[in-house]
C-alpha cells in the first residue's frame, strides 16, 4: 500500500514569489492534514481538508492556503514568500483524526 | 501555557535501560494520544497511541495515559541506539487536528 506522497522534496525559492506543494494520501484516506515544522516552533498546524472541504485552519496568515480534490489529493499554497516561511512542510493523511496520521515525506523549503 | 508541553531534553541512557519520556496537556476535552518518532532529517512515524486511562503494551513500548493528572508517558524498554531519535507526543483535542509538543530528544549510548 503506497504512502503519503508528497512533491517536490525540496525547492528553492527567493522572497515575493509562491509556491505550491502537492500532497497525495494514502488511498481511502479522506482527511489530509498540513503541518509546519521549524527547529524553533515544532510542529505548527496549518489546516485539514475531507471531502474538499477545510474543516479547520490554524493560525497562520492569508498567505498560506490550500485545497482539497475529489479524488482527496490535496495541494496547499504559500503566496509572496518570506524568508520566514523557510522550513520543512509536512502533509499527513488519517481515516479519522483518533486513529492518528500517517505522515508524508515532506518538502523542504527554503526562501532566500 | 502551551497546550502540550514535553522536555526538550536530550534524555541520555545507555543502550539496554529503560527510557521514560513525559508529556503533559492542557485541555481536559483531551480524547486520544499519540507518540510519534522522528529521526533527524525524516518524517514522523507513529509509534503508539492511547485513549484511555492505564498502560498499554507493543513490544518494548508501552505508552501510559493519567487522565486526571492530564499525563501521558512513553516508556522504551531494553532501550537501543537505533531508538535515538525525537520523540513528539501529539494530542487530539477534538478539532480535527492533532496538537504536537515540541519534542524530546532521545540519545542511547552503546
Amino acid at each position: 500500500k503506497a504512502g503519503v506522497t508528497q512533491t517536490p522534496r525540496y525547492l528553492i525559492k527567493t522572497r515575493g514569489q509562491q509556491v505550491t506543494l502537492s500532497c497525495s494520501p494514502i488511498s481511502g484516506h479522506r482527511s489530509v492534514s498540513w503541518y509546519q515544522q521549524t527547529p524553533g516552533q515544532g510542529l505548527q498546524f496549518l489546516f485539514e481538508y475531507f471531502s474538499e472541504t477545510q474543516r479547520n485552519k490554524g493560525n497562520f496568515p492569508g498567505r498560506f492556503s490550500g485545497r482539497q480534490f475529489s479524488n482527496s489529493r490535496s495541494e496547499m499554497n504559500v503566496s509572496t514568500l518570506e524568508l520566514g516561511d523557510s522550513a520543512l512542510y509536512l502533509c499527513a493523511s488519517s481515516l479519522k483524526v483518533n486513529y492518528g496520521y500517517t505522515f508524508g515525506s515532506g518538502t523542504r523549503l527554503t526562501v532566500v | 501555557q502551551k497546550e502540550v508541553e514535553q522536555n526538550s531534553g536530550p534524555l541520555s541512557v545507555p543502550e539496554g535501560a529503560i527510557a521514560s519520556l513525559n508529556c503533559t496537556y492542557s485541555d481536559r476535552g483531551s480524547q486520544s494520544f499519540f507518540w510519534y518518532r522522528q529521526y533527524s532529517g525524516k518524517s514522523p512515524e507513529l509509534i503508539m497511541f492511547i485513549y484511555s486511562n492505564g498502560d498499554k503494551e507493543d513490544g518494548r513500548f508501552t505508552a501510559q495515559l493519567n487522565k486526571a493528572s492530564q499525563y501521558v508517558s512513553l516508556l522504551i524498554r531494553d532501550s537501543q541506539p537505533s531508538d535515538s531519535a525525537t520523540y513528539l507526543c501529539a494530542v487530539n483535542t477534538g478539532f480535527q487536528k492533532l496538537v504536537f509538543g515540541t519534542g524530546t530528544r532521545l540519545l542511547v549510548s552503546p
